[in-house]
C-alpha cells in the first residue's frame, strides 16, 4: 500500500462548482499534512496547512479525519484559475522514526467555462 | 528577495555524460532538499541537507551525489548521466524541519538521451 494516495482524476468541473479531494495515508503516526498547489510545469506551492481542528482560506476548507487516515480539501465556486494539481503531503518524525516528507501523486482539477 | 532558484532551467545530456544542478536560496534556510518528479511518481527525496556541510541521503539516492559548503547553496551531481535519470529536479528550502512549509524553485527538466 503506497504511503499517500491520491485520485489522480481528473476531476472536470464547471465553473461556480463545488468539489471535493480527499487523500488517505497509511501511517498512523503522521505528524503534520499539507495541500501544496501545481500548476502545468511549475514548482508546488503550499496552499494551506491542515490542522487537526479543520481550516479555511476563503473558499478553500481542509480537514484532517485522524481516525479514518485522510485529509481532504473542498473547494467552493470554482474559478477557472484554480485549475491545477493539488498535492498532498504527509510528514513522519521521531520518536515514529526519520524525518519523512511525503508528496501524493496529485489529483487534476479543471474548471470549466 | 528571489526565493528559491535553480540553473539551468533545461538540459539535454549523453548518456555517461556528467553535470551539477545549482540551488541557491536567500531566505537563511537551514533545510534544503533535492527531488525528482516523474508522471504517476510525485515527487521523491533524493537527497538533503540540515544545515551547511551536512548532507542526507533521500528515498532514491543512487546515481546523485550532493555538497551544501554554503549554507545558501545546494548542488546535486550527476556523475554519469543515465536515460532513467530523465527528469524534472526540484530544489526546495524549509525555515525548519521536515514539518515545516518548504519553498520550491521552478524546476531544471533534464533529458538523458
Amino acid at each position: 500500500r503506497k504511503e499517500v494516495e491520491q485520485d489522480p482524476g481528473p476531476f472536470n468541473v464547471p465553473e461556480g462548482a463545488t468539489v471535493a479531494f480527499n487523500c488517505t495515508y497509511s501511517n498512523s503516526a503522521s505528524q503534520s499534512f499539507f495541500w501544496y498547489r501545481q500548476d502545468c510545469r511549475k514548482e508546488p506551492k503550499l496552499l494551506m496547512s491542515v490542522y487537526s481542528s479543520g481550516n479555511e482560506d476563503g473558499r478553500f476548507t481542509a480537514q484532517l479525519n485522524r481516525a479514518s487516515q485522510y485529509i481532504s480539501l473542498l473547494i467552493r465556486d470554482s474559478k477557472l484559475s484554480d485549475s491545477a494539481t493539488y498535492l498532498c503531503v504527509v510528514t513522519l518524525g521521531p520518536p515514529s522514526g526519520t524525518y519523512k516528507y511525503i508528496f501524493g501523486t496529485g489529483t487534476r482539477l479543471k474548471v470549466l467555462a | 528577495n528571489a526565493g528559491v532558484t535553480q540553473t539551468p532551467k533545461f538540459r539535454v545530456l549523453k548518456t555517461g555524460q556528467s553535470m551539477t544542478l545549482l540551488c541557491a536560496q536567500d531566505m537563511n534556510h537551514e533545510y534544503m532538499y533535492w527531488y525528482r518528479q516523474d508522471p504517476g511518481m510525485g515527487l521523491r527525496l533524493i537527497h538533503y541537507s540540515v544545515g551547511e556541510g551536512t548532507t542526507a541521503k533521500g528515498e532514491v539516492p543512487d546515481g546523485y551525489n550532493v555538497s551544501r559548503l554554503k549554507k545558501q547553496n545546494f548542488l546535486l551531481g550527476l556523475e554519469s548521466a543515465a536515460p532513467s535519470q530523465t527528469s524534472v529536479y526540484f530544489c526546495a528550502s524549509s525555515y525548519s524541519a521536515f514539518g515545516d512549509e518548504q519553498y520550491f524553485g521552478p524546476g531544471t527538466r533534464l533529458t538523458v538521451t
